[in-house]
């Protein structure tokens, strides 16, 4: 079956440091998505990317589509301490039963 | 507008034991997923209904394993018996209908906070 591979599995970064996260896959993706969940909660879709090459922001976060559609990146700026949590890379193929294949996760910590 | 609730948060079993997670999707969702995620792991596909209409259940371990959505609106999902394996948190996601979302929106799962399953 299809793969996501996400790095980093973790990350320690100081208030105010900006991030980057990245998922590479071997197979083509149509659809790259960015989702973060809080401790106790469900993921929350933060950024969905259409096409290859796209680029797009959401407050102090942005995000890339690769144009190979293999590969895809989240940037936070700035980060605050409500950054911390597990973000999630996922990819979907169009045209399928829209079943998301999910990376492992990112787990953000922001230090004061 | 209430979210994608499941129940119960947290269940603690023994091996063999039998365990029924439920989620009640947004109203209006045909779409209704199960995910599950093993400690540290990636979030797994499990099944995808539509409406009442299992869709796609190709991410099922096992016959253990039993998901149904009686008239299409809230689904269980049914472990018999619990293997150790099986300890993780299970996602339930709600989407809308494909026609009614658009191509642009086919991302848009919205998760319930998910059913905790310890098996011991």
């Amino acid at each position: 079956g299809q793969q996501l591979n996400q790095s980093p599995q973790s990350m320690f970064i100081q208030e105010g440091e900006d991030v980057s996260m990245n998922c590479t896959s071997s197979s083509i993706f149509n659809t790259w998505l960015w989702y973060k969940q809080d401790p106790g909660e469900g993921p929350v879709l933060l950024i969905a990317l259409y096409k290859a090459g796209e680029l797009t922001s959401n407050g102090r976060l942005t995000a890339q589509f690769g144009i190979t559609r293999k590969d895809s990146f989240l940037n936070i700026s700035a980060s605050i301490p409500s950054d911390v949590g597990i973000y999630f890379c996922a990819g979907a193929v169009s045209g399928s039963a829209r079943q998301l294949t999910f990376g492992s996760g990112t787990q953000l910590t922001v230090l004061p | 507008e209430a979210g994608v609730t499941q129940f119960p948060s947290h269940s603690v079993i023994e091996k063999g034991q039998t365990v029924t997670l439920r989620c009640d999707p947004i109203s209006g969702h045909d779409n209704l997923y199960w995910y599950r995620r093993v400690m540290g792991k990636e979030i797994k596909f499990l099944l995808h209904f539509v409406k009442e209409s299992k869709q796609d259940e190709s991410g099922m371990p096992n016959n253990r394993f039993l998901a149904e959505r009686t008239g299409g609106t809230y689904s269980t999902l049914k472990v018999q018996p619990a293997e150790l394996e099986d300890s993780g948190v299970y996602f339930c996601a709600s989407s809308l209908s494909w026609s009614r979302a658009g191509l642009r929106r086919t991302g848009e799962l919205f998760f319930g906070e998910g059913s905790r399953l310890t098996v011991l």
